[in-house]
């Protein structure tokens, strides 16, 4: 089946630091990817959707300069926390889109920001 | 824009007893309706789906219902087993495939009683 490999699975940084989140398709091409965020006890807050070779389309409320979304092929796709507060701590998880499979989610991205 | 309401929020069954979760859509052009389970800390994993040409679809314990009309649908699980108690959650997507976004319903978090 269709694996979503998510990375790092945590991470630990300063606030003011910048942290960079990388989602790769393993065994098929990602043609769109979304990424979502999930605060604790709540759900999946859709962030963006971002298709290969385009710009992200960024949801309503969610700060294009800050989360940066770069799809630049078909099996990779990062998104980077800019200049992380406490605030941006959160679990971060990615799901990729392609045929002939359908959403498949990455294991998600824990960051703590201190 | 699209919203997808769930409830309840939080459910309570004794082993053995039957669960079900309700959710509605707002967009009626919404067309493909999954369900997740998420255990703490992990990707969320879907365990059946729907889609709007079909009213029902079962599969062993789980089962999902689709009222178009009404715009809601529903999870129902069987035969509860302590293994089910997780966090689940409804999703809806308008999309002719997986290019389209999912949003998220808040999330049912289960408990089954031994």
């Amino acid at each position: 089946g269709a694996v979503v490999s998510q990375h790092p699975s945590r991470v630990i940084c300063k606030s003011g630091t910048s942290v960079k989140i990388e989602c790769r398709s393993l065994d098929f091409q990602a043609t769109t990817m979304f990424w979502y965020r999930q605060f604790p006890k709540q759900s999946l807050m859709l962030m963006a959707t971002s298709n290969e070779g385009s710009k992200a389309t960024y949801e309503q409320g969610v700060e294009k300069d800050k989360f940066l979304i770069n799809h630049a092929s078909l099996t990779l796709s990062t998104l980077t926390v800019t200049s992380a507060h406490p605030e941006d701590s959160s679990f971060y998880i990615c799901s990729a889109a392609g045929q002939p499979y359908g959403y498949t989610f990455g294991s998600g991205t824990r960051l703590t920001v201190v | 824009g699209e919203n997808v309401e769930q409830h309840p929020s939080t459910l309570s069954v004794q082993e053995g007893d039957s669960a079900v979760i309700k959710c509605t859509y707002s967009d009626s052009a919404s067309n493909y309706f999954p369900w997740y389970k998420q255990e703490l800390g992990k990707r969320p994993q879907l365990i059946i789906d729907i889609r709007s040409n079909v009213g029902e679809k079962k599969d062993q314990r789980i089962a999902v219902t689709l009222n178009k009309t009404a715009k809601h649908f529903s999870l129902h699980i069987t035969e509860t087993q302590p293994e089910d108690s997780a966090v689940y959650f409804c999703a809806a997507s308008k999309g002719k495939d997986s290019s389209y976004k999912l949003i998220f319903g808040s999330g049912t978090r289960l408990l089954v009683r031994p």
